[in-house]
């Protein structure tokens, strides 16, 4: 089955600085990659998502990168503000196939 | 839609009762999934149902555990006995099944085994 491993587990940067959070994942045939953000305490929601079929999306300060040869995708949150502090994960899944996996998540502090 | 509801919210039990957790997916959606949440395991994948019928249990970790989905619109896990060891954070999610889409999670039942 897919297997996601995601680094760095925690990341702390300065407030307005940019953070990067990698993924890969071991199943060619997967082509639908979200994110999810988990604030403290609640529930995990999504935050961007990538299908297999673009190399980039981006949604204001938020952008997510896909090498499809690599098997590697990426979040990139530019000036950094403190309510982006959550825990962070990735996702991957084959197209019809419902099933996520999901990455351990990375804990991202935003250091005023 | 009020999204997806879970019940209770909170849930202490002493070892070897029987708990059951519950869950109404947002209408319409055809998948619905259960996820456990540990500091230690992450988010794990417990089951998934589509159209109300069992896809992957591959994650259910023993016999104590048993889902079910009577209808497109209520789900249950159950443990029975419960043990120290499934304390967590369980987490209900649905998606509509047009291919790959957004999953709704509930706001989660925190389970406490003393």
């Amino acid at each position: 089955g897919e297997n996601v491993e995601q680094h760095p587990s925690t990341l702390s940067v300065q407030e307005g600085d940019s953070a990067v959070i990698k993924c890969t994942y071991s199943d060619s045939a997967s082509n639908y990659f979200p994110w999810y953000k988990q604030e403290l305490g609640k529930r995990p929601q999504l935050i961007i998502d990538i299908r297999s079929n673009v190399g980039e999306k981006k949604d204001q300060r938020i952008a997510v990168t896909l090498n499809k040869t690599a098997k590697h995708f990426s979040l990139h949150i530019t000036e950094t503000q403190p309510e982006d502090s959550a825990v962070y994960f990735c996702a991957a899944s084959l197209f019809g196939n419902e099933k996520l996996t999901f990455g351990t998540g990375t804990r991202l502090t935003i250091i005023p | 839609d009020a999204g997806v509801i879970q019940s209770p919210r909170h849930e202490v039990t002493e070892m070897g009762q029987e708990v059951t957790l519950r869950c109404k997916p947002i209408s319409g959606h055809n998948s619905l999934f259960w996820y456990r949440q540990t500091m230690m395991r992450g988010l794990e994948l417990l089951i998934y149902f589509n159209n109300n019928v069992p896809i992957d249990d591959s994650g259910m970790p023993e016999d104590r555990f048993s889902a079910k989905m009577p209808n497109a619109s209520f789900s249950t896990l159950k443990i029975q006995p419960s043990e120290p060891r499934d304390s967590a954070v369980y987490f209900c999610a649905s998606s509509a099944h047009w291919g790959n889409t957004e999953a709704f999670f509930g706001q989660g039942t925190r389970l406490t085994v003393v």
